[in-house]
């Protein structure tokens, strides 16, 4: 069984400041990897995802992730910060390969908030 | 539609009271989802749709709650006899098995207070 731990339940940043967002997964088998996105009252979109090809993965408004095996980890990181990132952002992963019945196990999930 | 649509968007009941939430997923996915996302909890599976395949039922936490997908698009989850344990949002996902991106598209929830 999978699982993932995103430690923490509030992160708060400065504008203009660096956006560190971690997570560490457990997976009995190669991982696939995700973040997820949710913004206040919407539903939850993809960031990004890894899935074995390049370990660091970049996704929308300029999030990036890197997938590291000896730490089993997966944090998503951002250099500047914009007030349109409050958000809370979801760790999520699969242990099948995307398209193959993908239930993905979503971790408790971080709030992001940005001082202006 | 162009999203996954999902009604109602918010539904007080009393407890012991039965609901039924309802998910409309986007056009030609064959596979659906239903999560429960509860305050300080991230997203609880519940139950898998996959075409023409049995339900993967292993999320749901108790029998009263049942869901189904008829004719491979609309699906319905139920809850029977709602207890206060019940109250969170309801949220359902869909996506392309064809696909090899692995994205779960989701609806906007359907948030549920059991008085």
């Amino acid at each position: 069984a999978q699982s993932v731990t995103q430690l923490g339940s509030h992160v708060s940043v400065s504008e203009g400041a660096l956006v560190l967002l971690r997570c560490n997964y457990s997976s009995s088998v190669p991982p696939y990897l995700f973040w997820y996105v949710q913004y206040p009252n919407q539903g939850l979109q993809l960031l990004l995802k890894y899935t074995s090809a390049a370990t660091l993965v970049k996704g929308i408004n300029g999030f990036e992730a890197e997938f590291k095996k000896s730490e089993t980890s997966f944090h998503l990181t951002k250099p500047s910060a914009h007030m349109s990132d409050a958000a809370e952002y979801f760790c999520a992963v699969s242990d099948k390969r995307p398209g193959a019945n993908s239930k993905l196990t979503f971790g408790k999930g971080i709030t992001l908030s940005v001082r202006p | 539609g162009a999203g996954v649509s999902q009604s109602p968007s918010n539904k007080v009941t009393e407890k012991g009271k039965d609901v039924e939430l309802r998910c409309d997923p986007i056009s030609g996915h064959t596979a659906l989802y239903w999560y429960r996302q509860s305050l300080g909890q991230g997203l609880e599976f519940l139950i898998y749709f996959q075409g023409n395949s049995a339900p993967d039922k292993s999320g749901l936490p108790s029998d009263r709650f049942s869901a189904e997908r008829t004719g491979g698009s609309v699906s319905t989850l139920t809850i029977q006899r709602t207890q206060q344990e019940d109250s969170a949002v309801y949220l359902c996902a869909s996506s392309s098995s064809g696909s090899n991106t692995g994205e779960l598209f989701f609806g906007e929830g359907s948030r549920l207070t059991v008085l």
